[in-house]
């Protein structure tokens, strides 16, 4: 069973600022690496799925990118709103095998 | 699409009862797997499925039973509860068990057991 580690396991901004989280996972045998976002008392939906080294993929607001040669993955968010917090988690694998995850929280 | 349903929502058991989890998904795809949420643990695989008929053991298979009979339908047993299997259970699907494909999770059931 491989190791998926996030940081930080929780974060606090304020309204506007921009942040990011790193995913670190083994670079040996890599299939993919896959973002959830989490809110509270609902299920994880994901965000990317990533699979070529070097790839960065985008969402509104939202990006990540991918170094599968060192195993590791960052999650940015610019100008973070209230609606961000969440939790977000990054798993890998062919079964997938999620890291503990990344609180945020988003004061206004 | 109903996407992934699971029941119940909630089920309380006291410690040594058996039940099941149901999980279905409506769109046709070949991988399903169970995780459990515990505070702090993030969410951890107990069982996963690559197709009808193949399953195997995940992060922490101990207490669970699974099987695949369709494509599906992924029931999840617990054969004796016990107090350390209170948790929230979460069942999910991809269309193929590569990794390359999102995963779809399902509401969600909360146990407890006493």
């Amino acid at each position: 069973i491989l190791n998926v580690e996030q940081s930080p396991q929780s974060l606090h901004v304020q309204e506007g600022d921009s942040t990011n989280f790193t995913c670190s996972f083994p670079s040996s045998n890599f299939y993919a690496l896959h973002w959830y976002r989490w809110e509270t008392a609902k299920s994880p939906e994901a965000l990317f799925v990533m699979t070529l080294n070097g790839d960065e993929k985008k969402k509104g607001r939202i990006s990540a990118t991918l170094n599968t040669k060192e195993g590791y993955s960052y999650l940015y968010i610019k100008g973070s709103q209230p609606e961000d917090s969440a939790t977000y988690l990054c798993a890998s694998g062919t079964a997938l095998i999620f890291g503990k995850g990344t609180t945020l929280s988003v004061s206004s | 699409n109903a996407g992934v349903t699971q029941t119940p929502k909630f089920q309380v058991l006291k410690t040594g009862q058996s039940m099941t989890l149901q999980c279905a998904q409506d769109m046709n795809h070949e991988y399903m797997s169970w995780y459990r949420q515990d505070p702090g643990m993030g969410l951890r695989l107990i069982h996963y499925s690559v197709g009808a008929g193949i399953t195997d053991q995940g992060e922490v298979p101990n207490g669970y039973n699974v099987s695949r009979s369709t494509t599906e339908d992924f029931p999840l047993r617990l054969l004796s509860a016990a107090p350390s299997q209170t948790s929230v259970y979460f069942c999910a699907s991809s269309l193929q068990a590569s990794g390359a494909y999102e995963q779809y999770f399902g509401p969600g059931t909360r146990l407890t057991v006493t």
